[in-house]
């Protein structure tokens, strides 16, 4: 079965700085998809970042993006720039590929705060 | 704005009654939506994939008989906690699919009392 861990349920970052969240996932698959997933205190799910397994360069969105190592079975999230807007909660999910109707796994979340 | 809409956004309810929770996508047709369920500070569980049309496909140790899930239209899934009781006040959240991204509801917090 596929897992996602997230190993650092909190981080702190000071505002215009960079920080990296972490996120390791186990998988026999070769098809697959990687997400980023903000949650912010009104519990909205925000998409992020997205990442397809077959590509081998990391996918960025703007203050956001991420080092994909597929060997290693690493996705991890660089937000840089970083403003008080950022503070919220992240997942990292995978999905399996073969469509999207496949479920997400989510990751335990890492919990981003972001100081003036 | 929202594509996503889930209804309430709250509710109280007391122990042993029944609450049903909408979720509706607003300007495409969802084929499959699916349900999520939070617990305070922890991450999204899926509940069951819901395709309409169809019977809903439940997760291991999810209740079918407890959480009853219709997809009657290509915009509309339901779930229905029945009979609820104080362990299943959580916050839920649904998501659709028929375009990407996929789309999240803004959830529903049940309280059960």
């Amino acid at each position: 079965a596929q897992t996602v861990t997230q190993s650092q349920p909190e981080m702190s970052v000071q505002e215009a700085e960079t920080v990296t969240l972490s996120c390791t996932y186990d998988t026999s698959e070769s098809d697959y998809y990687l997400f980023w997933y903000k949650q912010p205190p009104s519990r909205q799910m925000i998409l992020v970042i997205r990442q397809e397994a077959y590509k081998q360069q990391n996918a960025t969105e703007n203050r956001f993006s991420v080092n994909f190592q597929k060997a290693a079975k690493s996705f991890s999230l660089k937000i840089s720039d970083s403003q008080l807007g950022d503070a919220a909660m992240y997942f990292c999910a995978y999905r399996r590929g073969g469509g999207a109707t496949n479920k997400l796994i989510f990751g335990t979340g890492t919990l981003l705060a972001v100081q003036p | 704005g929202a594509v996503v809409s889930q209804h309430p956004s709250w509710v109280i309810c007391k122990s042993g009654t029944s609450v049903k929770i909408e979720c509706r996508s607003l300007d495409f047709q969802a084929t499959t939506m699916f349900w999520y369920r939070q617990f305070p500070k922890q991450s999204l569980m899926l509940m069951a994939t819901s395709n309409e049309g169809s019977k809903a496909t439940y997760e291991q140790g999810v209740e079918k008989d407890k959480f009853l899930i219709n997809h009657a239209s290509l915009t509309l899934s339901t779930l229905t906690v029945t009979s609820a009781h104080p362990e299943d006040s959580s916050f839920y959240i649904c998501s659709a699919l028929g375009r990407s991204p996929l789309h999240f509801g803004n959830g529903t917090r049940l309280t059960v009392t």
